[in-house]
């Protein structure tokens, strides 16, 4: 089965850093971008980045360059995104996504979010 | 940046009828646009990419089309459980973008 499996939910305070992980399994995960989205409470969806794991090339939305960090390990089929210091804004739930050549880039295969919380 | 536009924000229709949403993008995307449905505390799922192609396992009730700046989703007959929000996204160039959302609720 193909499928994205993210880490698990996490609350933390203001000024903290977070990585959290988005492993893929039963396709070759080299070979298709691996996405990231933020969904805020009540909110739409808002592309962050993406990035291909064959290469590690990537691509970020201007609104979360600098402030969010994507990479990914190959060895082990996972991608990260991480915050060096948070902020109460960042409160959201992150989904992971998987998109391909075959489908012109769209999300097929999505993760089942994880959901931070900033909060003092 | 392309901006897409979905109207109408929200809708109210009963079981059996026919829903059309839009989604305008600012500058031609030829038909590199897809959508998802998203229902309350779960992941989005893609429902149809390239404008008009049906994900594989979703329902032929579904169907897009469009191409250009102008694009539809059609739901031919609603079944109770379409209600949902659904979403526009293209995936022309990046940075990648979604549409606002359009909540379908029972009329």
């Amino acid at each position: 089965e193909v499928q994205l499996v993210q880490s698990g939910a996490e609350v933390k305070k203001p000024g903290e850093s977070l990585k959290i992980s988005c492993k893929g399994s039963g396709y070759r995960f080299s070979n298709y971008w691996i996405g990231w989205v933020r969904q805020m409470p009540g909110k739409g969806l808002e592309w962050m980045g993406s990035i291909y794991p064959a290469d590690s090339d990537m691509r970020y939305s201007p609104s979360f360059e600098g402030q969010v960090t994507i990479s990914v390990d190959k060895s082990i089929t996972t991608a990260y995104v991480q915050w060096s210091s948070l902020k109460a804004s960042d409160t959201a739930m992150y989904y992971c996504m998987r998109s391909g050549s075959s489908n012109q880039n769209a999300f097929d295969i999505w993760g089942q979010g994880a959901l931070v919380i900033v909060s003092s | 940046d392309i901006q897409l536009t979905q109207s109408p924000s929200s809708l109210s229709a009963s079981v059996g009828h026919r829903v059309t949403i839009t989604c305008r993008a600012s500058q031609s995307i030829n038909n590199y646009l897809n959508w998802y449905q998203q229902k309350p505390g779960k992941a989005p799922k893609l429902l149809i990419y390239a404008a008009s192609s049906l994900q594989s396992g979703v329902p032929s009730r579904f169907s897009g089309g469009g191409s250009g700046t102008d694009f539809t989703l059609t739901i031919s007959s609603l079944q109770p459980e379409d209600f949902a929000t659904y979403y526009c996204q293209q995936s022309s160039s990046t940075p990648l973008t979604f549409g606002g959302g359009t909540k379908v609720e029972i009329k």
